[in-house]
C-alpha cells in the first residue's frame, strides 16, 4: 500500500534556483512529516519535519509547507546547491509507524 | 557521538542460502527498526523494537525472515531461506522514542549506512 507517494522520480534545477520537491499522503492518521536526504552508499539523514498542527517550517535554505485538506506536502530549498544533489524521501508518521515515499533524485547543476 | 553501526556492508549469495545482518544503533536509543528497500522504492519497515520487545512485525514475511534484539541493544536480522526478490539494502535505525512518533523530539530516525544483499 502507497500511502506516501512521491510522483516525480527526478528533478532537476540550476545551481541558486529554487528546488520543489513534492509529497502526497492518503492516511489523515498521519500527524508528523519529515524530509530525508539520501547520498549514494549512506543511510538516509534527517533534513526535516513539521507537526500536522503547523503548515509550515523553515531551517535555513529549506522549507516544508503542509496542506492538510490536499494531503500534500512540499520541500522547498532556496538557493539549490550542487552539494544538494541526492535522493529525497517524504515521511510520514502516525503513532511511530513511519512510512516512505519513493524518493525524488535530485540533481542541481553549476 | 557514533552513529548506527550495520555489517557486513555488501553481502551476495545463492538463493536459498541463509544471511545475517547485524546492527548496533545509537547509544541510548530505545527503539531500533529494520528496513527493506527495494531499488527505485523508498524503505519499508520490516520490524521495530523497543528495548528487547517487538512493537511492529507486521510486514515480517516471517515464514524466512526472524529478528532479534535480545538485550535490547544491538540486533540481528536474519533471512533463510533467500529468495531473489529479497535483494535490497537493509537500513537499520534508531530513535529515541519510537512509540509516539517522536512528537516530543524531532521525530528523527537515525539511519546506518545499509546492508546490501545481493540473491543469485
Amino acid at each position: 500500500d502507497q500511502q506516501v507517494k512521491q510522483n516525480s522520480p527526478s528533478l532537476s534545477v540550476q545551481e541558486g534556483r529554487i528546488s520543489i520537491l513534492n509529497c502526497d499522503y492518503t492516511n489523515s492518521m498521519f500527524d508528523y512529516f519529515l524530509w530525508y536526504k539520501k547520498y549514494p552508499a549512506e543511510g538516509p539523514t534527517f533534513l526535516i519535519s513539521i507537526s500536522s498542527i503547523k503548515d509550515k517550517n523553515e531551517d535555513g535554505r529549506f522549507t516544508v509547507f503542509l496542506n492538510k485538506s490536499a494531503k500534500h506536502l512540499s520541500l522547498h530549498i532556496v538557493p539549490s546547491q550542487p552539494g544538494d544533489s541526492a535522493v529525497y524521501f517524504c515521511a510520514a508518521s502516525a503513532a511511530g509507524d513511519m512510512r516512505f515515499g519513493a524518493g525524488t533524485r535530485l540533481t542541481v547543476k553549476p | 557521538e557514533a552513529g548506527v553501526a550495520q555489517s557486513p556492508r555488501y553481502k551476495i549469495i545463492e538463493k536459498r542460502q541463509s544471511v545475517a545482518f547485524w546492527c548496533n544503533p545509537i547509544s541510548g536509543h530505545a527503539t531500533l527498526y529494520w528496513y527493506q528497500q527495494i531499488l527505485g522504492q523508498g524503505p519499508k519497515l520490516l520490524i521495530q523494537f523497543q528495548n528487547n520487545g517487538v512493537v511492529d512485525d507486521s510486514q515480517l514475511p516471517k515464514d524466512r525472515f526472524s529478528a532479534e534484539r535480545l538485550k535490547g541493544v544491538d540486533s540481528t536480522l536474519k533471512i533463510q531461506p533467500a529468495k531473489l526478490e529479497d535483494s535490497a539494502v537493509y537500513l537499520c535505525a534508531s530513535s529515541l522514542d519510537g512509540t509516539s512518533g517522536g512528537l516530543t523530539n524531532t521525530g528523527e530516525l537515525f539511519f546506518g549506512e545499509g546492508s546490501r544483499l545481493t540473491v543469485l
